[in-house]
């Protein structure tokens, strides 16, 4: 079975400008959250989607948003872009439903730069 | 507000010493545990994971963990490490029954073994 996926992997930006990522999750997997990860921060979590809905959201400013389609992918975006956005940002994926038991599976990441 | 807490940021054994990473979460509640491993240029992984049962947790690769509810913790350990383990280990905590998707993480742990 195919993992999660993240396109693109590698970003480059200029403040100001806007970035959107995108997140394919493992096939039958339903709920994908967004993470972003940063040295001494760890992850912090910054939304997830469930069944099209936004089902939870982190402490991030309304300058993070993202969407979830109908066949479970789904993207992020970032609009105007700040240095301190500069991080690794990840996506994983679960089957949802509101278990805790679910394992959640995460992709390779998108490491955007913003200069 | 729910935090975990990931005392030591960097470890540094030589190959057969014992390991054990420290893992403190703040929450009263029902809560669901985990470690994450991210070997070097690779995705987060499960190692393993507490919902109920038995406080003390078999995971992959000969890790364990034991949860201790009234010290709040979930302190990893692996009786002899290898050069292999070099990674970051992330602890996170899912709180209540609401949801898969909102874990909260640790700031990491980057384990450094020493051939």
């Amino acid at each position: 079975k195919a993992g999660v996926t993240q396109t693109p992997r590698y970003l480059i930006k200029t403040r100001g400008q806007q970035v959107t990522l995108s997140c394919s999750p493992i096939s039958g997997h339903r709920s994908v959250s967004w993470y972003q990860q940063t040295p001494g921060q760890g992850l912090q979590f910054l939304f997830e989607y469930f069944s099209e809905t936004q089902r939870n959201k982190g402490n991030f400013p309304g300058r993070f948003s993202g969407r979830q389609f109908s066949n479970s992918r789904s993207e992020m975006n970032v609009s105007t872009l700040e240095l301190g956005d500069s991080a690794l940002y990840l996506c994983a994926s679960t089957i949802g439903g509101g278990s805790p038991s679910y394992e959640q599976y995460f992709g390779p990441g998108t490491r955007l730069t913003v200069t | 507000a729910q935090s975990v807490s990931q005392h030591n940021h960097h470890v540094i054994l030589s190959e057969a010493a014992s390991l054990e990473l420290g893992c403190n979460y703040s929450y009263g509640g029902t809560v669901n545990l985990f470690w994450y491993v991210q070997y070097p240029g690779q995705h987060l992984q499960l190692l393993l994971k507490y919902f109920s049962g038995d406080p003390l947790v078999k995971g992959i690769k000969g890790f364990e963990a034991e949860f201790i509810k009234s010290k709040f913790s979930f302190n990893l350990r692996k009786p002899s490490v290898q050069w292999s383990d070099t990674a970051e280990y992330f602890c996170a905590v899912n709180v209540g029954y609401s949801s898969a998707s909102k874990i909260i993480f640790g700031s990491g742990t980057r384990l450094s073994i020493r051939p």
